[in-house]
């Protein structure tokens, strides 16, 4: 079945620092990919989707690109903020028409000043 | 306009309660989803409606487990008999249509403590 499987945290950087946050799925077909996050407090958001082989989603910073061959959809911020404290989940939707979201455990990341 | 909006926050049930969970969506949102979220874990699928057609409840993990969305609007999980191992946060989501790639809205979350 569709799985997606982020790396472990809790991650802790710097301010300023570059994150990544690895996550690799297992899916039929051609899913959707997301990164939700959660800020303390509040509710699931997204933060950026990419929906189809090679897509680079975007948004406040982050990135990640859609990669078919190596089934993954990494997270990436070049200079993180203490404001980017949060939980991040990776998640993909089946190419069938349901929006079914399948999450990643979530990875914490905690950014010092 | 407002969010996804979930009640109670929180709850604390005693074992063998049954207990209500309410969800009201985003106006005008067709598909409504519930997922359960178990501590530091992701949120895990329950079950999804399109207006009042519930059309997944696969992720329901026993008959304990129900959910209803009469009117297309407001949608409400209820759990019968509560057991410690149903203690989550019960997650509401609510998006435009069912088609895969259409962001999802979720609620804050019911957080269910049986004890």
């Amino acid at each position: 079945g569709n799985s997606v499987t982020q790396m472990e945290g809790p991650v802790t950087l710097s301010e300023e620092a570059f994150l990544t946050i690895n996550c690799t799925y297992t899916a039929t077909g051609y899913p959707s990919l997301f990164w939700y996050v959660q800020y303390p407090g509040e509710g699931l958001q997204l933060l950026l989707k990419a929906t189809k082989a090679d897509d680079k989603g975007s948004n406040k910073g982050f990135e990640a690109t859609y990669r078919k061959e190596t089934t993954s959809f990494h997270l990436e911020k070049g200079s993180v903020q203490v404001s980017d404290s949060a939980v991040y989940f990776c998640a993909l939707t089946s190419s069938g028409n349901t929006g079914k979201l399948i999450f990643g455990q979530g990875t914490t990341l905690q950014v010092k000043p | 306009g407002a969010g996804v909006s979930q009640s109670p926050r929180y709850k604390v049930a005693k074992r063998g309660q049954d207990v209500a969970l309410r969800c009201d969506p985003i106006s005008g949102h067709v598909s409504l989803f519930w997922y359960q979220q178990a501590l530091g874990q992701g949120p895990e699928f329950l079950t999804y409606f399109q207006n009042e057609a519930q059309l997944d409840k696969s992720g329901l993990p026993s008959d304990r487990f129900f959910a209803e969305r009469p009117e297309g609007s407001v949608s409400t999980l209820k759990i019968q008999r509560t057991q410690q191992e149903d203690s989550a946060v019960y997650l509401c989501a609510s998006s435009l249509d069912l088609s895969s790639n259409t962001e999802a809205f979720f609620g804050q979350g019911t957080r269910l403590t049986v004890v």
